[in-house]
C-alpha cells in the first residue's frame, strides 16, 4: 500500500527565508514522488517529481526537493521565500505495482510575511 | 493549448438527487482520472480510465459512483441519490499513456458540489 504523511497543516515564514515543508511516504515498490502547488481557485500544477536517478530534483519557481530513501522522505525546499509563494502545497506518491493513480498528503498551507 | 476543462464549475442540488459532472481532458490524452477533495484534505482517487474502459476504479466508494467515457475523450462522474458527505470538490485530470515517468497528470480546476 502507499500513503503519504506531511507534518504541518501550515507552515509561516518570513519573505526571503527558507521554505521546508516534510513529506514522508511508504510504498511498496521504488516509489514516484511528486509535489503538487494549488493556488486559490486554480488547479493542481506540479512543481517537481522524482522517478529515478539523481535524488536531487529541481522544479519550477526556485523548488527543489531531494528523494532520501532511508528516511522514505522527499521534503520541498527553497532558499528564499517570495509572498508568491503562499499557497497549498501537496506531496503525492505512485508507489503499488501497476498502478497509475496518485496518492495525496492532506496538505500544507504555506503563508510568506512580509 | 487548452487544458482540462470541467463543467459545472459549481453544483448544488438537494440531498437524494442525480448529478453528473463532466471532464473535458486535453486533446490527445488516451488516460483520464478523477479524483475528490474534501475540505481540508488531498485529493482522492476515484477511478482511472485507459481509453473508454476504466482500468482502476478501486477509489470509488460505493454503487452510488458510476463514470463513463464513451468515445475515450470525454468523462461522465455520476452520482446518484447523492447524500451530504458527497460534497467535494470533484477533480480531472488527463495525461498520456506509456511510463509514468514521462507522463503527467494534468488537473482541470475542479467542480464544486454542495448537497444541501
Amino acid at each position: 500500500a502507499q500513503s503519504v504523511t506531511q507534518l504541518g497543516s501550515h507552515v509561516s515564514v518570513s519573505e526571503g527565508a527558507l521554505v521546508l515543508l516534510r513529506c514522508n511516504y511508504s510504498s511498496s515498490v521504488p516509489p514516484y514522488l511528486f509535489w503538487y502547488v494549488q493556488y486559490p481557485n486554480q488547479g493542481l500544477q506540479l512543481l517537481l517529481k522524482y522517478t529515478t536517478g539523481a535524488t536531487l530534483v529541481k522544479g519550477i519557481n526556485g523548488f527543489e526537493a531531494e528523494f532520501k530513501k532511508s528516511e522514505t522522505s522527499f521534503h520541498l525546499t527553497k532558499p528564499s521565500a517570495h509572498m508568491s509563494d503562499a499557497a497549498e502545497y501537496f506531496c503525492a506518491v505512485i508507489g503499488d505495482t501497476g498502478r497509475r493513480a496518485l496518492t495525496f498528503g492532506s496538505g500544507t498551507r504555506l503563508q510568506v510575511q512580509p | 493549448g487548452a487544458g482540462v476543462s470541467q463543467t459545472p464549475s459549481n453544483k448544488v442540488t438537494e440531498k437524494g438527487k442525480y448529478v453528473e459532472l463532466r471532464c473535458d481532458p486535453i486533446s490527445g490524452h488516451t488516460a483520464l482520472y478523477w479524483y475528490r477533495q474534501s475540505l481540508g484534505q488531498g485529493p482522492e482517487f476515484l477511478i482511472y480510465f485507459q481509453g473508454t474502459g476504466a482500468a482502476d476504479d478501486s477509489g470509488l466508494p460505493n454503487d452510488r459512483f458510476f463514470a463513463v467515457r464513451p468515445e475515450g475523450s470525454v468523462s461522465t462522474l455520476k452520482i446518484q441519490r447523492t447524500e451530504r458527505g458527497d460534497s467535494a470538490v470533484y477533480l480531472c485530470a488527463s495525461s498520456l499513456s506509456g511510463p509514468i515517468s514521462y507522463n503527467e497528470q494534468f488537473f482541470g480546476p475542479g467542480t464544486r458540489l454542495t448537497v444541501l
